[in-house]
């Protein structure tokens, strides 16, 4: 299957500092990304869905000025936490897709601490 | 809409068991299915998926799944469980293509 990489794999950061998550696919156009926040324990909630060149469509309840995404080109998102705090210390996952979710592609996650 | 509902959020099977994950779904369109794997600080590895066709389908690993469209299930079954399977199991279900909407998750544990 085609490759999505996701850097750094860990970050910690200091509450209220921003951190910036970067989400690859490298060997094939995403034409379409996701970015899904995971809790210990629980499913993946999506957080928002991403196409090259567009706004990024925010699912409700999440804060679009504080989980900022750019999808800038076709092979790069960008996940930035602005301002983080403790509770938003969590397990971030990206997926890409050069078409329908029936094609994405996850990465191996981004482990945030933030304290 | 779709959703996704995994029965049992822990399975505890013996090395060389039979391997029973259930997952039941619910879309008012025809659906994609899938099922995936993560092990843990990893992200989702897919092992499965149903679109078109074949209602029995199989993966990687020696898993597969049968799409009951009558039972709205998407159980997926590996004959002879191994103690690299143990790991997080999500189903996952897309109504359009253009969103996943994923079930809570099944915890395998391998009992040597």
């Amino acid at each position: 299957g085609a490759v999505v990489s996701q850097h750094p794999s860990r970050v910690i950061c200091k509450s209220g500092t921003s951190v910036k998550i970067e989400c690859r696919s490298l060997d094939f156009q995403a034409t379409t990304m996701f970015w899904y926040r995971q809790f210990p324990k629980k499913s993946l909630m999506l957080m928002a869905t991403s196409n090259e060149g567009s706004k990024a469509t925010y699912e409700q309840g999440v804060e679009k000025d504080k989980f900022l995404i750019n999808h800038a080109s076709l092979t790069l998102s960008t996940l930035t936490v602005t301002s983080a705090h403790p509770e938003d210390s969590s397990f971030y996952i990206c997926s890409a897709s050069a078409g329908r979710v029936t094609e994405a592609f996850f990465g191996q996650g981004t482990r945030l601490t933030v304290v | 809409a779709q959703s996704v509902t995994q029965l049992g959020s822990h399975v505890s099977v013996s090395e060389g068991a039979l391997v029973l994950l259930r997952c039941n779904y619910s879309s008012s369109v025809p659906p994609y299915l899938f099922w995936y794997v993560q092990y843990p600080n990893q992200g989702l590895q897919l092992l499965l998926k149903y679109t078109t066709g074949a209602t029995l389908v199989k993966g990687i690993n020696g898993f597969e799944a049968e799409f009951k469209k009558s039972e709205t299930s998407f159980h997926l079954t590996k004959p002879s469980a191994h103690m690299s399977d143990a790991a997080e199991y999500f189903c996952a279900v897309s109504g359009d293509g253009n969103q996943f909407y994923f079930g809570t998750g099944t915890s395998l544990t391998v009992i040597p």
